[in-house]
């Protein structure tokens, strides 16, 4: 099955400053890609995501970028704020099939500090 | 429109007892999730349902049973609660396959509020 993998675990920047999650995934028919995004004490939401026939996608301040030869995927946030503090979960799936479920990583926190 | 609904927010168990957590979602779903999250160990799915009717196994299925007797409805059974469950369960759904179809925004999953299980 799927393997996700998120590296490192924790990452810390200054407000202002850009920060770039990245994710690798080990089915490389794996064709859709998802970020989540979770406060600390709610529910996971989705911020973005992006299908295997595109290289990069923008919403505002983030950004998710593909490779699918090298089979990893990266969250881009700049100009980061104080409220982008938050765990960070990457998800791949295979979206043919009626079975077709997500598979998440472990997740990275991102502290952005004031 | 409450999307998704989780019953109930908090439980803790004794070793042994049973519960029931209940999922409910009112956007007419077809696929709903039940999930584990642990500390550093991410999102783990436990069992799924492509529809009314169906359940199917997940990553992490010991120990934890499932029905869909009604659409809107995904329940989650721990027959004989182990310390080892302690964990915070989310339910997820989504109207179909997320990422399938020409518009990604169609199929998004959707979490729950949780609920944090406690087994002494």
């Amino acid at each position: 099955g799927e393997n996700v993998e998120q590296h490192p675990s924790t990452l810390s920047v200054q407000e202002g400053d850009s920060a770039v999650i990245k994710c690798t995934y080990s089915d490389s028919a794996s064709n859709y890609f998802p970020w989540y995004k979770q406060e600390l004490g709610k529910r996971p939401q989705l911020i973005i995501d992006i299908r295997s026939n595109v290289g990069e996608k923008k919403d505002q301040r983030i950004a998710v970028t593909l490779n699918k030869t090298a089979k990893h995927f990266s969250l881009h946030i700049t100009e980061t704020q104080p409220e982008d503090s938050a765990v960070y979960f990457c998800a791949a799936s295979n979206r043919t099939g009626a079975n077709s479920k997500l598979t998440f990583g472990k997740g990275i926190t991102l502290s952005v500090r004031p | 429109n409450a999307g998704v609904t989780q019953t109930p927010k908090f439980r803790v168990l004794k070793t042994g007892q049973s519960m029931t957590l209940l999922c409910a979602q009112d956007m007419n779903h077809e696929y709903m999730y039940w999930y584990r999250q642990d500390p550093g160990m991410g999102l783990r799915l436990i069992h799924y349902s492509v529809g009314e009717g169906t359940t199917a196994k997940g990553e992490v299925p010991d120990g934890y049973n499932v029905s869909r007797l009604k659409k809107q409805n995904f329940l989650l059974g721990l027959e004989s609660a182990a310390p080892s469950q302690t964990s915070v369960y989310f339910c997820a759904s989504s109207l179909g396959i997320p990422g399938l179809g020409s518009n990604l925004a169609k199929n998004i999953q959707y979490f729950g509020a949780g609920t944090r299980l406690s087994v002494l």
